[in-house]
């Protein structure tokens, strides 16, 4: 299964800290994704990152893989309130470009 | 933009019926269409993909005859569950994509459904 498992389940911090996710995954991948999701709302799409990328950012976002690891993970630095929701990896590979998502995991943001 | 729309937010229905789901995208035309099904506190599954004027291609384990999709046209997709009961609760969530390549996916905001 490509499907990506996050770690940590949830995570609760401080506004202004940084917060980090993992996501680990099986088998090789084309593509990872980081997305968010507001509770009970759909999900925006942050980052997309290439198998042959290490590295991408996007404001305050920065998302780093590593295919020997199979795992990638997510920094948000700076956090806000508004950062509070569920973010998700999703994978997708072998010859299918249908991404499968883990089970995501719950940040808060106390202000 | 990308923007994609769900028609209800929200609905509550009673055992039995059937519910209508729309996913619309607004500004573009979605060559394939996608339905996904979010239990708390859970990852998204995927239902089905469906492409216009095609018929959908469904997951393992999902009924297409409890889960009838159409994708009428570039612009709208349709999920309507029928002779819905208590354990077809859940939040449905529908994405397009333009290019048919489903790593560039625009989800809409979701519907939840709740059946009593």
């Amino acid at each position: 299964s490509q499907q990506g498992e996050e770690d940590p389940q949830a995570l609760s911090i401080q506004e202004g800290e940084n917060a980090t996710m993992n996501c680990s995954y099986k088998t090789s991948i084309n593509n990872l994704q980081w997305y968010r999701q507001n509770s009970g709302r759909g999900l925006v799409h942050l980052i997309l990152i290439r198998s042959n990328e290490r590295e991408k950012h996007s404001g305050r976002l920065r998302v780093t893989l590593d295919t020997s690891k199979k795992s990638s993970s997510l920094l948000i630095t700076a956090s806000r309130a508004a950062d509070t929701a569920s973010y998700f990896c999703a994978t997708d590979g072998g010859g299918s470009y249908i991404p499968t998502f883990g089970r995501g995991t719950s940040l808060i943001v106390h202000p | 933009g990308a923007v994609v729309s769900q028609h209800p937010s929200r609905v509550i229905c009673k055992s039995g019926t059937s519910v209508k789901i729309e996913c619309r995208s607004l500004d573009f035309q979605a060559t394939t269409m996608f339905w996904y099904r979010q239990f708390p506190k859970k990852s998204l599954m995927l239902m089905a993909t469906s492409n216009e004027g095609s018929k959908a291609t469904y997951e393992q384990g999902v009924e297409k005859d409890k889960f009838l999709i159409n994708h009428a046209s570039l612009t709208l997709s349709t999920l309507t569950v029928t002779s819905a009961h208590p354990e077809d609760s859940s939040f449905y969530i529908c994405s397009a994509s333009k290019t048919g390549k489903s790593n560039e996916q625009f989800f809409g905001p979701g519907t939840r459904l709740t059946v009593l």
